[in-house]
């Protein structure tokens, strides 16, 4: 298996242009997770999806990130318009969910820098 | 609060055991204790995970407290390639499952 692929692996853009990051998780994971992590904050979840539905997006932080998935193969993540305080390395995660507990396998991440 | 408590970082010779202990007094009954850790520039990977038992898996091993509130994460003989933040986890069993993430331990092997 070739893990949770992200894509591009590092971004770099100016302010105000949008960026979209892509992700493709594990064939068979009902579970996708979106993280950011910075060096202030760690690691935070902006959103996750059970079965192609966004669950919990509370972790968003404003009206200028949205997420979809339109198949179990595919997700993005997308900013517009970005920002300086944008930058950060954004994770991608993705699990099968059960009754008994679950492990997130992460992938390589996208480092952002928006100038 | 739901994040656990780890000691910022921690040092060990190679070759040696190492314990990364984990606070997590709130902890409920259905919670799962969750252990990843993230070597340098990568995303972070699963290490182990357990409900009461002690476990045991190729990576280390997991001793979880009698009451719960404590756990500890042992690898027997630490390596170079295991210098990461180890991350200690609770893992919510409720609708929304999440993984609440603190700022772990930065563990440092020296030769």
């Amino acid at each position: 298996d070739a893990g949770v692929i992200q894509s591009p692996r590092h971004e770099v853009t100016e302010m105000g242009q949008e960026v979209t990051l892509r992700c493709k998780p594990i064939s068979g994971h009902n579970s996708l997770f979106w993280y950011r992590q910075t060096m202030m904050r760690g690691l935070e979840l902006l959103i996750y999806f059970n079965n192609n539905v966004p669950i919990d997006d509370s972790g968003m932080p404003e009206d200028r990130f949205s997420a979809k998935m339109p198949n179990a193969s595919f997700s993005t993540l997308k900013i517009q318009p970005s920002e300086p305080r944008d930058s950060a390395v954004y994770f991608c995660a993705s699990s099968f969910r059960s009754s008994g507990g679950e492990t997130q396998y992460f992938g390589p991440g996208t480092r952002l820098l928006v100038l | 609060d739901a994040k656990t408590t780890q000691p910022n970082s921690m040092e060990s010779n190679e070759e040696e055991p190492v314990h990364l202990p984990c606070n997590h007094s709130t902890i409920s009954g259905t919670d799962y204790i969750h252990w990843y850790r993230q070597l340098p520039s990568q995303g972070p990977e699963y290490v182990i995970h357990g409900l009461t038992s002690n476990v045991n898996n190729r990576m280390a091993s997991l001793a979880i407290a009698e009451d719960r509130k404590s756990s500890t994460l042992i690898l027997h003989r630490a390596t170079l390639r295991d210098a990461a933040v180890y991350y200690c986890i609770r893992l919510f069993m409720d609708s929304n499952y999440q993984l609440i993430w603190g700022a772990g331990t930065k563990l440092i092997i020296k030769p």
